[in-house]
């Protein structure tokens, strides 16, 4: 089975700061990557699917790159409402792992 | 829009079984879509348990396909979870799903708490 290894497991950047959190598959996903920002107490939310295709309403801050086995979550300019935990997604087949999330906090 | 609802008993005895049930609105059960599970326990990260598809057809997380089984009940529009044999390290947030292929509509999420 397909594992999903995420980095770093948690960082802290100031507002306005560009942050970049990857996710690796041991063995190669195509494109067939999603990521979720999930806030505490809340429903995961989907930012991103096809690894770079921006779901509606995400802000344009947010950006996905990569295929294969490397991915990356961009947020250009952090900011206060980003604090949150991200996870990668693979649903190409099942098992439909997740990443074991990116804790990002305010410095 | 689809809006899914999980039900079942928040507090399961070590040893007991895990019965939650998903109520859907919005799309039928029969839709071309992956009705899942996915948990959370209290601090960590996802997990994704297992799938089935309207025909019965069923995926599972291999770590714990021994414990689980999903059903699905057309003629009530939802779908189930049975974890068995479960322990302290099953208590967690458990999600039901709408797979879409490139994204995933989830429950509001129920809380098990398994204790003696």
């Amino acid at each position: 089975d397909i594992q999903m290894t995420q980095s770093p497991s948690s960082l802290s950047a100031s507002v306005g700061d560009r942050v970049t959190i990857t996710c690796r598959a041991s063995q190669a996903i195509s494109s067939y990557l999603a990521w979720y920002q999930q806030k505490p107490g809340k429903v995961p939310k989907l930012l991103i699917y096809a690894a770079s295709t921006l779901q509606s309403g995400v802000p344009s801050r947010f950006s996905g790159s990569g295929s294969g086995t490397d991915f990356t979550l961009t947020i250009s300019s952090l900011q206060p409402e980003d604090v949150a935990t991200y996870y990668c997604h693979k649903y190409n087949s099942a098992p439909r792992t997740f990443g074991g999330g990116t804790k990002v906090e305010i410095k | 829009q689809v809006q899914l609802q999980e039900s079942g008993p928040g507090l399961v005895k070590p040893s007991g079984t895990l019965s939650l049930t998903c109520a859907v609105s919005g799309d039928s059960i029969s839709s071309s879509n992956w009705w899942s599970w996915v948990r959370q326990p209290p601090g960590k990260g996802l997990e994704w348990i297992g799938e089935i598809y309207h025909t019965g057809y069923t995926n599972y997380n291999p770590s714990l396909r021994s414990r689980v089984t999903i059903s699905v009940d057309k003629s009530k529009n939802q779908f189930s979870l049975n974890l068995s044999s479960v322990t302290a390290a099953d208590t967690a947030v458990y999600y039901c799903a709408r797979d879409y292929g490139r994204g995933i509509n989830w429950g509001q999420g129920t809380l098990v708490t398994v204790s003696s």
